[in-house]
């Protein structure tokens, strides 16, 4: 199974703070996802983003939160001013041209103080 | 309106026997299906995918779509205490978004 890398781990910030996570999708995806998933709730999407530019979102993803590929590796989620509602686990998913199966990064759990 | 619904389980089977999981979905459009796998604390895992009405065989797994009837299984042969953890059914919305449902959680008793 293609591997999607996603750093740090366990994030750790205090209510009011921005925090980005990171995620290395497999080069030859084109298609990226961010998904959420508080504790004991399902999977949730967030954003989708192809070509550089957003496809898709979610009521959840409101102005609080970007997206962006940087450098054509890295794809990140920044979240401006954290709220402690924001806690959950953060998947970053990646697929490719052509066929709609996503794979799923390891996970960044946020916690919110 | 919920979208993808599962049964919450557990669903408790002994090793050996198959276990069956069902998903209902209430978007007649929907197309793709895929189930995942999600171990406690993990991120999911994929490990079926289906877009044709009938059944769609890989290892010891089966995934079954029915398309008139708007649902889909997973059928798990000779399970496995290793295949205990919760199974998402998803299906696509829109642009490759995925609509997950809650899940079932599965045990296989030893």
């Amino acid at each position: 199974e293609p591997e999607v890398t996603q750093t740090p781990s366990h994030q750790v910030t205090q209510m009011g703070q921005e925090v980005i996570l990171r995620c290395v999708p497999i080069s030859n995806h084109l298609y990226f996802y961010w998904y959420r998933q508080i504790l004991g709730q399902k999977v949730e999407f967030l954003v989708s983003f192809y070509n550089n530019e957003i496809s898709e979102k979610s009521e959840i993803f409101d102005d609080q939160f970007s997206v962006e590929r940087p450098d054509g590796s890295n794809f990140t989620l920044k979240i401006r001013s954290t709220k402690l509602e924001d806690s959950a686990m953060y998947f970053c998913a990646a697929g490719g041209a052509g066929s709609p199966e996503q794979y799923f990064g390891p996970g960044t759990r946020l916690t919110v103080t | 309106q919920k979208e993808v619904e599962q049964n919450s389980g557990p669903l408790s089977v002994p090793e050996g026997a198959i276990a069956s999981l069902n998903c209902t979905y209430s978007d007649r459009g929907s197309q793709s299906f895929f189930w995942y796998r999600q171990y406690s604390g993990k991120s999911p895992e994929l490990i079926m995918s289906i877009y044709s009405n009938g059944d769609k065989e890989d290892g010891r797994f089966t995934a079954q779509l029915n398309k008139a009837s708007q649902y889909v299984s997973l059928l798990i042969r000779d399970s496995q205490p290793s295949d205990s953890a919760t199974y998402l059914c998803a299906r696509i919305s829109g642009t490759y978004k995925y609509i997950f449902g809650t899940g079932t959680r599965l045990k296989v008793l030893a």
